[in-house]
């Protein structure tokens, strides 16, 4: 157990549709990570939080953003869902907030768009 | 642009048959070469991370080591509960996060 917690584990919708999805840190970590994984692509870098504030963009698309809230945990909000968004999306958290590090995944939130 | 390319993207080895997993590198300015296990459904989970060329860590029957373009994951004489994705990561100047390679795929048979 990484002690990062990702909800919900699995989530089918619609095309079009909106979903949020929800990641706490593990304890005492100030840094968030999102990240896409995906057959074709493996595992793509999304965003990064630290201590509440933006600290890096990856390969996120517009329709896609994230948040960090007082209380660390993070959010991921995706909009206007197409197929090609079906995937994994995990969080990961680590200690540091500036320098590359060690991190901490959690189990992910299995995304499906039909 | 930080590059990583991992191989092979598969590998079948019979139980006890030692092997090496490639990851190929080109960043500027490496802040540490990062190896990650993932287990099918879950989130990868740290193994090493190496600095400097010439460095190795081990771990059980893994055995990471790092040349200045490349670092190899040693695995020796496997076993079935080895299988899993191995994905590595180069730790770059350029950025924050890390950019993993796509993984290396490994299946041990008894």
């Amino acid at each position: 157990d990484s002690g990062v917690t990702q909800t919900p584990k699995h989530l089918i919708t619609a095309t079009g549709q909106r979903v949020t999805l929800r990641c706490s840190p593990r304890s005492g970590d100030l840094s968030v990570y999102w990240y896409q994984q995906s057959l074709d692509q493996g595992l793509q870098f999304l965003i990064q939080y630290y201590n509440g504030e933006e600290r890096a963009k990856g390969n996120i698309l517009e329709r896609f953003s994230a948040q960090q809230f007082p209380d660390l945990h993070s959010e991921l909000n995706l909009s206007s869902l197409e197929l090609g968004d079906s995937a994994l999306y995990f969080c990961a958290s680590s200690p540091s907030g500036g320098a590359v590090g060690e991190l901490f995944f959690g189990e992910g939130s299995r995304l499906t768009v039909l | 642009e930080d590059q990583v390319t991992q191989s092979p993207e598969a590998l079948r080895l019979q139980e006890g048959e030692s092997s090496s997993l490639n990851c190929s590198y080109t960043v500027s300015g490496l802040r540490g070469l990062f190896w990650y296990r993932q287990d099918p459904g879950k989130g990868p989970e740290f193994l090493f991370t190496l600095y400097s060329a010439g460095e190795e860590k081990e771990k059980e029957r893994l055995k990471a080591t790092l040349t200045k373009k490349e670092s190899f994951l040693h695995i020796t004489a496997p076993k079935p509960e080895d299988s899993a994705t191995y994905l590595c990561a180069p730790g770059s100047n350029s950025g924050y996060a890390l950019n993993f390679g796509k993984g290396t795929s490994l299946l041990v048979t008894p």
